[in-house]
């Protein structure tokens, strides 16, 4: 099976614009979770979809979105770029959402975005 | 905040000898796993063990959990320079979002 995919690989924007990020998960994968990986912060949750529904959402700020289509790959949004956003952006599947992480996420690569 | 937090931030040992870190969490879990990153194969699930489990083995890796104690360590046996990486731990919260520890960073010298 192919891998969890993610476009881009990086990206560089300027302070105040949008970006729209795009994930692929594995065949079969219904639930697609975003993180944001800073060296300060570490591995932050920002938002679980499955079934094209949101399931849960970390603690961050309105400017951070996401959706999620019928074949369940998922984009996420983020609007009014700050220069604390610059970070890697992690997009992970698997086969449930919940149950209190009994499911094992695969990880794509990542997105590395530099707002400058 | 976070739910994992783990222990020592970072190690270096040489090839060969054996790699132990600790994660400790903060309130009830129903399971903790483990991750690997590695600049080659990016974030990689290693094991997942759960609350009514002590011990499991994978290959090389060992993982225990003491719920009493809110910790589990992970041991890599017989290390290799592959083995290099930051390896997280991870649980669920009470909303079921996996939260994340920091981070040790595991240096292999050949």
């Amino acid at each position: 099976k192919a891998g969890v995919t993610q476009t881009p690989r990086y990206l560089i924007k300027t302070r105040g614009q949008q970006v729209t990020l795009s994930c692929s998960p594995i065949s079969g994968h219904r639930s697609v979770s975003w993180y944001q990986q800073t060296p300060g912060q570490g591995l932050q949750f920002l938002f679980e979809y499955f079934s094209e529904t949101q399931r849960n959402k970390g603690n961050f700020p309105g400017r951070f979105s996401g959706r999620q289509f019928s074949n369940s790959r998922s984009e996420m949004n983020v609007s009014t770029l700050e220069l604390g956003d610059s970070a890697l952006y992690l997009c992970a599947s698997s086969l449930g959402f919940g149950s209190g992480g009994s499911y094992e996420q695969y990880f794509g690569p990542g997105t590395r975005l530099t707002v400058t | 905040s976070q739910q994992g937090e783990e222990d020592p931030q970072a190690l270096s040992i040489q090839e060969g000898e054996n790699a132990t870190m600790n994660c400790s969490y903060k309130t009830s879990i129903n399971n903790l796993q483990w991750y690997r990153q590695n600049s080659g194969r990016g974030l990689v699930h290693l094991i997942l063990i759960r609350s009514n489990e002590r011990e499991k083995h994978s290959g090389r890796l060992r993982v225990t959990l003491d719920t009493s104690k809110k910790s589990s360590s992970l041991l890599i046996t017989a290390s290799r320079a592959a083995d290099t990486a930051s390896y997280f731990c991870a649980t669920a919260d009470s909303n079921y979002q996996l939260i994340w520890g920091a981070g040790t960073k595991l240096i292999i010298k050949p």
